[in-house]
């Protein structure tokens, strides 16, 4: 049973591009949550998506943007990079209807130059 | 709004020896309480969680945690520490079980053993 799979592992990009992270979740599970870790914190909540659609949302802006796919993978998007972007990105993927727990996929390290 | 307070960033220990990552928590409502460990260059794991059944909760790899709500509290021990359990551990709240909504991390504890 796959668990849940992030790509790139990682990945440089300069100030100002834009970023695609993409998630699968673990089989069986219909909600993906994002989270950003800085270096030496803990994951901070970016959004959290179920049917397709955005259901919550941290204190994070507009540049970061997701999409969930009907087969219930996601991606985070990320525009005008700045420097304090870089970051482990991580994915966690839940089945809505019974609460459970959230599992991490291994995260997508970001470096902005 | 709920947070996380993770008392002390490095926790040194040595093989054998008991561990204790202290986590506090702040809440509004009844809380959901996790713990998850990071090794290098790895995601997320559930330790254990606490979702308002037995205040004492066992986890994997031999950790528990107990849940005191007097104290606001729900740090996490082990009796004897072995060398495979250096890695990052955060503590988790949600105001949900886990599944629903987001989880609010404290800043970490790394924990080193040495022999």
């Amino acid at each position: 049973d796959a668990g849940v799979t992030q790509s790139p592992t990682h990945l440089i990009k300069t100030r100002g591009q834009q970023v695609t992270l993409r998630c699968s979740p673990k089989s069986g599970h219909d909600t993906v949550s994002w989270y950003q870790q800085a270096l030496g914190q803990g994951p901070q909540f970016i959004f959290q998506y179920y049917e397709e659609e955005e259901r919550q949302r941290g204190n994070f802006p507009d540049r970061f943007s997701g999409h969930q796919y009907p087969n219930y993978s996601s991606e985070l998007n990320v525009n005008a990079l700045l420097l304090g972007d870089s970051a482990l990105y991580l994915c966690a993927s839940s089945l809505k209807q019974t609460g459970e727990t959230q599992y991490f996929g291994p995260g997508t390290r970001l470096l902005v130059l | 709004a709920q947070s996380v307070t993770q008392l002390g960033s490095h926790v040194s220990v040595s093989e054998g020896a008991l561990v204790l990552l202290r986590c506090n928590y702040s809440s509004s409502v009844p809380p959901y309480l996790f713990w998850y460990v990071q090794y290098p260059n790895q995601g997320l794991q559930l330790l254990l969680k606490y979702t308002s059944a037995a205040t004492l909760v066992k986890g994997i790899n031999g950790f528990e945690a107990e849940f005191k709500k007097s104290e606001t509290s729900f740090h996490l021990t082990k009796p004897s520490a072995h060398m495979s359990d250096a890695a990052e551990y955060f503590c988790a709240v949600s105001d949900l079980p886990g599944g629903y909504n987001k989880l609010i991390f404290g800043a970490g504890t790394r924990l080193a053993v040495h022999p």
